[in-house]
């Protein structure tokens, strides 16, 4: 079956600072991943996805995402975070059928 | 980009009374939606999947008496929750995929119920 782990419940970084979100997936085949974020008492949008070539696939808002094959990965990056990227981010994996969600990550952004 | 529109945002009502909600898909036909439920600080769990024109599929665990589900055209599906009681208070938020199969979906605003 698959399943999306999101090791960090919450982060908290710097505004200014690099920011890495962790996710691994649990699938037999390489599935669609996406990434999602959303704003307190919203919807979600979507970040960025992937479904084929290029393993490092760019966002909107600055974000980008790699897909890493060996370790069943697909972190969200973002060089410099700003304070309006406070959020909760949804790591997302769909095999043709149905989509996974992880269990979020918040982001705190500190001054 | 793709639009959903979910509506309301907020609902109060009191128990036992159902309650309506809209998801519409703006600027493109959507054959598949799907109703989530979010608990506070929580993920989304997936409810069902609405499919155009059949009946949908719920998640075990749903009851498909308490949330009807219709789909009835390729733009709208709309969620009710009959004979409400205080334990459905939670977060509704709809999904719609543009392309079939894919898994890229868009989300509604969400809508916020509570059950006096």
């Amino acid at each position: 079956a698959q399943s999306v782990t999101q090791p960090d419940i919450h982060i908290t970084v710097s505004e200014g600072a690099s920011l890495e979100l962790r996710c691994n997936y649990s699938y037999g085949a390489t599935p669609y991943l996406f990434w999602y974020v959303q704003s307190p008492g919203q919807g979600l949008q979507l970040l960025l996805k992937y479904f084929s070539g290029d393993t490092l696939v760019q966002g909107i808002k600055g974000f980008e995402a790699e897909f890493k094959r060996s370790q069943s990965s697909f972190n969200l990056r973002k060089p410099s975070v700003h304070w309006s990227d406070a959020a909760e981010y949804f790591c997302a994996v769909n095999g043709g059928f149905k989509t996974i969600f992880g269990a979020g990550t918040r982001l705190f952004v500190k001054a | 980009g793709a639009v959903v529109s979910q509506h309301p945002s907020r609902v109060i009502c009191k128990s036992g009374t159902s309650v309506k909600i809209e998801c519409r898909s703006l600027d493109f036909q959507a054959t598949t939606m799907f109703w989530y439920r979010q608990f506070p600080k929580k993920s989304l769990m997936l409810m069902a999947t609405s499919n155009e024109g059949s009946k949908a599929t719920y998640e075990q665990g749903v009851e498909k008496d308490k949330f009807l589900i219709n789909h009835a055209s390729l733009t709208l599906s709309t969620l009710t929750v009959t004979s409400a009681h205080p334990e459905d208070s939670s977060f509704y938020i709809c999904s719609a995929e543009r392309l079939a199969n894919t898994g890229e979906l868009f989300f509604g605003e969400g809508s916020r119920l509570t059950v006096l």
